[in-house]
């Protein structure tokens, strides 16, 4: 089973600043399918980034993804308010269907 | 665009059973391939199963093998997914979401299922 660990577990930081996420798997991912979400409380998860770095329907140019085999990052160049929330990378595969990292929280610093 | 309704909120016993419904709009349950994941209180998202497209059959989580059933009324485009003897670790918010090109696209607003004696 692949475990993807995120990190850091928290992020402080200034609106304007860039925001550096971390995702890291246990074993090599597809990057056709690594995939990274938005989660505000109390609200279902937001698909930001799929296939490692290609951005979702309506989500801004500041996000992006990259990255390979065990290592993937998401990036957020200025963080805007609304941009304050958890993130989470996820992976698909046959086993098992689907992985998700613990999160990462960015907070105001 | 697809639409996830899900069915309200559950208070359960400890070892009771709980089944969420998800209406979909927009689109037909057979052109998607649907899945549920959970999410405890202040914890990460947690996948409990869902349609694998390339073998046509549903595959659960080996952590819920046992205890999960996840099923489709096509006449209605409606999914459900059922949990068995229930604990108070299983409360939680349970989304059906939709999987396409192995990323979540869309996702239900959340059933929040309390198990509590």
């Amino acid at each position: 089973e692949i475990v993807l660990t995120q990190s850091p577990g928290t992020l402080s930081l200034s609106p304007g600043e860039r925001a550096t996420l971390s995702c890291r798997a246990s074993q090599s991912v597809s990057s056709s399918y690594l995939a990274w979400y938005q989660q505000k409380p109390g609200q279902a998860p937001r698909l930001l980034i799929y296939g490692a770095s290609s951005r979702a329907t309506g989500i801004p140019d500041r996000f992006s993804g990259s990255g390979s085999g065990t290592d993937f990052t998401l990036t957020i160049s200025r963080l805007e308010p609304e941009d304050f929330a958890v993130y989470y990378c996820q992976q698909y595969g046959s086993s098992p269907g689907l992985t998700f990292g613990g999160g990462t929280k960015v907070e105001i610093k | 665009q697809v639409q996830l309704v899900q069915s309200g909120a559950e208070v359960k016993k400890p070892g009771a059973s709980v089944k969420v419904s998800c209406k979909v709009s927009g689109y037909t349950l057979t052109e998607l391939s649907m899945h549920w994941v959970r999410q405890a209180p202040g914890k990460g998202l947690e996948w409990m199963g869902g349609f694998d497209p390339e073998d046509g059959e549903t595959i659960y989580a080996q952590k819920f093998q046992g205890r999960v059933t996840m099923t489709e009324d096509t006449s209605t485009d409606t999914a459900y997914m059922e949990l068995s003897s229930l604990r108070s670790e299983d409360t939680a918010v349970y989304y059906c979401a939709t999987v396409l090109g192995g990323a979540v696209d869309y996702w239900g607003q959340g059933t929040l299922v309390t198990v509590s004696s």
